[in-house]
């Protein structure tokens, strides 16, 4: 089975300092995907960055990278020079065929001005 | 191009009513998915459609929740009859399908902006 573990429920940053979201995962499988996605207020998910497990370098987004460390089996967001914009709810998530998502029980971001 | 479109946004009803969500996928999707969050935990894959077909219905709770597809274009997630712990975020997601000799697990999942159900 797989399992996604986020241990940071609510986390508070202030605007324009960087902050990393938690997320170790549990899997058996050589092969998976592990993708962020945030949730604003208004409900819809958003796509933010993506890592495969043979992947040998973090994947970058703009302000997003993806610390992964295969062997700790975490897979940690860093959103640099944070904005008011990023205060939400996020995901990280665990794939590891072309089906369903593992979801972690999320992260409340705050940014503070 | 549209993304995936969920209605209602809200719907409250009341322990033992029928309730009947639906999910409009991207057009062209093969792939779709639902899932459910309750409050303050994980959000849980329900089931995945390929086309009309349910390829993993694994994570439907009990025989109260139905869901469908026909025609392999919209899909209805039904629960009958609803009770207290059915209330939380129901989210359905789209994906294309992967041409023949894919082997990329990026196939991103673009969810719609999610059904609350509160049943009183």
């Amino acid at each position: 089975a797989q399992k996604i573990t986020q241990t940071q429920p609510g986390m508070f940053v202030q605007e324009k300092e960087a902050v990393t979201l938690d997320c170790t995962y549990d899997t058996s499988d050589q092969s998976y995907g592990l993708f962020w996605y945030k949730q604003p207020s208004s409900g819809e998910m958003i796509f933010l960055i993506y890592q495969g497990s043979y992947d040998e370098q973090n994947a970058t987004e703009g302000r997003y990278s993806l610390n992964f460390q295969k062997a700790r089996k975490s897979a940690n967001l860093v959103i640099s020079a944070s904005q008011l914009g990023d205060s939400a709810m996020y995901f990280c998530a665990i794939r590891r065929d072309f089906n369903k998502f593992y979801f972690g029980s999320g992260t409340k971001l705050n940014v503070k001005p | 191009e549209a993304g995936v479109t969920q209605f209602p946004s809200h719907s409250v009803i009341e322990k033992g009513q029928t309730v009947t969500l639906r999910c409009d996928p991207i057009s062209g999707h093969d792939n779709l998915y639902w899932y459910r969050r309750v409050m303050g935990k994980e959000i849980k894959f329900l089931l995945h459609f390929v086309k009309e077909s349910k390829q993993d219905e694994s994570g439907m709770p009990n025989n109260r929740f139905l869901a469908e597809r026909t025609g392999g274009t919209y899909s209805t997630l039904k629960v009958q009859p609803a009770e207290l712990e059915d209330s939380g975020v129901y989210f359905c997601a789209s994906s294309p399908q992967l041409g023949s000799g894919g082997t990329s697990l990026y196939n991103e999942q673009f969810f719609g902006p999610g059904t609350r159900l509160t049943v009183l």
